[in-house]
């Protein structure tokens, strides 16, 4: 069963606009944590925010911020006032808890964003 | 650099070669991951250290596959007799510890002629 699900194969938004991308996912642990991760075309896999299953605030990071609904599953990246840097792949992965899953992450298929001028 | 490190950045080689892929993670990080990316796959785990040690390795495609690391640092990821299949970009990531945040370097292309 597919764990992490993006459901927008891509995406525009007009500059200095926001644009909300989806993630769902699906697990039967109680602890887990979820990412967001930007890839530029030069293919580098950057950080963007963090969210634990027990963190009762959503994240925020900047400009990004993530919309946690636990009892729905979701976890979804918002990108404020969006700049045409903000062109990219964007990725939503999960851990899950246990420590001898190695912390590996698993992750959707990605949402491409690009930003109009 | 403070980056993840990775090299080559392009490889291209034949079939029924081996090539060897190297990770060096940000100092300090004591776990290191590999992921490989491709069209038809995704994004897939391959393997972690924690340390020098590798407890999971059930995510390596096939034997043709193995990975080692040294001195709790620098990693090489070994694919042998390769395959067209393999064309892809080999990612490594590392974290301070284990269940912390992973950081990704840029990756090597591999093509597979």
């Amino acid at each position: 069963a597919q764990k992490i699900t993006q459901t927008q194969p891509g995406m525009f938004v007009q500059e200095k606009e926001a644009v909300t991308l989806d993630c769902t996912y699906d697990t039967s642990d109680q602890s887990y944590g979820l990412f967001w991760y930007k890839q530029p075309s030069s293919g580098e896999m950057i950080f963007l925010i963090y969210q634990g299953s027990y963190d009762e605030q959503n994240a925020t990071e900047g400009r990004y911020s993530l919309n946690f609904q636990k009892a729905r599953k979701s976890a979804n990246l918002v990108i404020s006032a969006s700049q045409l840097g903000d062109s990219a792949m964007y990725f939503c992965a999960m851990r899950e808890g246990h420590k001898e899953y190695g912390n590996k992450l698993v992750f959707g298929a990605g949402t491409i964003l690009r930003v109009k001028s | 650099g403070a980056g993840v490190s990775q090299s080559p950045s392009n490889k291209v080689t034949e079939k029924g070669k081996d090539v060897e892929l190297r990770c060096d993670p940000i100092s300090g990080h004591t776990a290191l991951y590999w992921y490989r990316q491709s069209l038809g796959q995704g994004l897939e785990f391959l393997i972690y250290f924690q340390g020098n040690s590798a407890p999971d390795k059930s995510g390596l495609p096939s034997d043709r596959f193995s990975a080692e690391r040294t001195g709790g640092s620098v990693s090489t990821l070994t694919i042998q007799r390769t395959q067209q299949e393999d064309s892809a970009v080999y990612l490594c990531a590392s974290s301070l510890a284990l269940l912390d945040i992973q950081y990704f370097g840029a990756g090597t292309r591999l093509s597979v002629l």
